[in-house]
Order: structure tokens, then sequence, then C-alpha cells
């Protein structure tokens, strides 16, 4: 079956700090991978997203590369910020599932000053 | 573009009573959108699939006779929670499908059963 894994949080790193939370999943083709982020009281919000191996999807200087051969979709940033401090989704579309995603447990990020 | 809303974003009401919650999709048209509970520090549990014009489809163990959805525009899903308990009291997320695999949330909306 269709699952995402994510490193366990929560995540507490301080401010300017590299940052990676793991992905990997196991689908069979080849879906879309995304990234969501949640802040406290909030829906998700779409942060990134890939359709196909190799792509890499960007946004708000995070990032993350759709690697097949691994199955993974790790997220990173280079240099976090206070107001990155959320909970952050992996998930994906597999393409015979009616549009339904397969979301992650999701990872706390806490960044201090 | 592509914005959700829901309305109310929290509700509290006695236990039996009913809530309604709705969920739009304010500049784009969704023929599918789907509702999402989850409780405090846990992912999202999908609860069913709501398209426009035909009866939604319920995740397993998921109560259809409790969580009552219509999806009667392109536009507009409601899900009603009837003879709500203090167990119902959750956060309730919505999304709506725009292209082929993109799907846009609401904000949630915080229910409280007394």
């Amino acid at each position: 079956g269709n699952s995402v894994t994510q490193m366990e949080g929560p995540v507490t790193l301080s401010e300017e700090a590299f940052l990676t939370i793991n992905c990997t999943y196991t689908a069979t083709g080849y879906p879309s991978l995304f990234w969501y982020v949640q802040y406290p009281g909030e829906g998700l919000q779409l942060l990134l997203k890939a359709t196909k191996a190799d792509d890499k999807g960007s946004n708000k200087g995070f990032e993350a590369t759709y690697r097949k051969e691994t199955t993974s979709f790790h997220l990173e940033k280079g240099s976090v910020q206070v107001s990155d401090s959320a909970v952050y989704f992996c998930a994906l579309y597999p393409y015979n599932q009616g549009g339904k995603l397969i979301f992650g447990q999701g990872t706390e990020l806490s960044v201090k000053p | 573009g592509a914005v959700v809303s829901q309305h109310p974003s929290r509700v509290i009401c006695k236990s039996g009573t009913s809530v309604k919650i709705e969920c739009r999709s304010l500049d784009f048209q969704a023929t599918t959108m789907f509702w999402y509970r989850q409780f405090p520090k846990q992912s999202l549990m999908l609860m069913a699939t709501s398209n426009e014009g035909s009866k939604a489809t319920y995740e397993q163990g998921v109560e259809k006779d409790k969580f009552l959805i219509n999806h009667a525009s392109l536009t507009l899903s409601t899900l009603t929670v009837t003879s709500a308990h203090p167990e119902d009291s959750s956060f309730y997320i919505c999304s709506a499908k725009a292209l082929a695999y993109e799907q846009y949330f609401g904000p949630g909306t915080r229910l409280t059963v007394t």
C-alpha cells in the first residue's frame, strides 16, 4: 500500500541553523509528493511539490528533491527563522486513489532565537 | 488564487445539538472536497470525500449518519455533526481539489462540545 513516514519530532533548532526533515514513502507507480506546513491553530498550506523523479520543489528557502531510488523527499532549509516554527507534513498523491492525499504523521519544528 | 474558507472558525455547542461547518472554494470550482479531522499533535485523518451532486464516500470507521456531508454546488460543501458529544470535539479541516492533484486547505474549524 501507499504510506509516508516522517522523522519524529519535535525538532528544536536555533535561528539560522540548517534544517532537514526526513520523509520516505512507499507507493506503486509514480506518485506526486508534497510538503505542507501548518501554523498553530490554522489549516495546511502547500509549501512545495514535485511531480516526477529528480524534480526539486522549492519555496521560501525550503527545498526538497524527489528521489525515486531512495523513495525519499527530504525537506531542507539552509537557515531557519523563528517564524518557521510550525508542523510540517509530507504527503503523497498516488494516481489511483481518487485524489486522496496520504499524509505522514507530521514533524513539529521549534526554532529558538 | 486557490483560496478555501471555512465557517465558523470556532464553535462551542452543547452535547446533543447539531453543528454545521461550511467549506467554500472562493475563486475556483471544486468537484471534489475532502473532510479531515485532526486530534492534537496528530496528523490529519480523512473522514470522507465529497463529490458535487453525489453522495459522499466515507472512510472506514466514520459514521455517515453522524457526520452528514452535503456538496450541493461546485464551491460549497457542508459537514454537519449531528447529536454532538464531547468526544466529537476536534479540529475539522476541509480541502478542495483544484487541478489534477493539487488540494487547497481551509483554515480549519475548532469544535468544542460541552
